[in-house]
């Protein structure tokens, strides 16, 4: 059964850094890319960034609004995917899902992770 | 960046009866590699997003044969047969062909 379980969220004041992390099981890690997505209250969904397979370099892709402060990474070994959030504003703050990217779609699973930003 | 944009904002529906969400974006969603990458999502009320269909009309794992997906190029079209009480919520089109992955503002369905 897929699973993929974020964590890593919380309170954060403005400036500050977090990182999340998204601990899956279930489907060949490896061979996926990996995205993370936010959705603000009472917002929809937002695409945040997005890390290919280490077949494809392990390239990346950020939105606009979180390029240069936000880093994706991948650890296969473990099953696991970061996101490296800096320069934190309030902004950002939303629920963090992590998902993964099958080559047709998004598969969405964990309940996300909650961050705010505020002093 | 793409803009994609739902009608309605909010449907009422009746149990049993069909509904019917459109999609449409601002330029081709068909890639360089003929795909068409245009999903839809749901969300229930305090639950996380779940795709439903991916590439327009393949619905995912799980998914009930009553939601179908249509369209090609810029419009697309997401029908429920026959609506359901657990179909309440928003749903959302996504489209996964160009970066930024951009959504639908959402349409909410309720009964």
């Amino acid at each position: 059964d897929v699973q993929l379980v974020e964590s890593g969220g919380g309170l954060v004041q403005p400036g500050r850094s977090l990182r999340l992390s998204c601990t899956t099981s279930g489907f060949s890690f490896g061979d996926y890319a990996m995205s993370w997505f936010r959705q603000a209250p009472g917002k929809g969904p937002e695409w945040v960034s997005f890390i290919r397979s280490k077949y494809y370099g392990e390239t990346t892709e950020y939105a606009a609004s979180v390029k240069g402060r936000f880093t994706i990474s991948r650890d296969d070994s473990k099953s696991i995917a970061y996101l490296q959030m800096n320069s934190l504003k309030t902004e950002d703050t939303a629920v963090y899902y992590c998902t993964y990217y099958f080559g047709s779609g998004v598969r969405w699973g964990g309940q996300g992770t909650l961050v705010t930003v505020s002093s | 960046d793409i803009v994609m944009t739902q009608t309605p904002r909010s449907s009422l529906v009746t149990l049993g009866q069909p509904a019917s969400i459109s999609c449409r974006s601002s330029q081709s969603l068909v890639h360089s590699n003929g795909n068409t990458f245009l999903s839809w999502v749901h969300q229930r009320p305090g639950q996380p997003p779940r795709l439903l269909i991916y590439r327009i009309s393949n619905r995912f794992s799980g998914v009930p044969d009553r939601f179908s997906g249509s369209g090609a190029g810029t419009d697309f079209t997401l029908e429920i047969s026959r609506v359901e009480a657990e179909d309440v919520g928003v749903y959302y089109c996504m489209q996964a062909t160009q970066f930024p992955w951009t959504f639908g503002q959402g349409t909410k369905v309720e009964i």
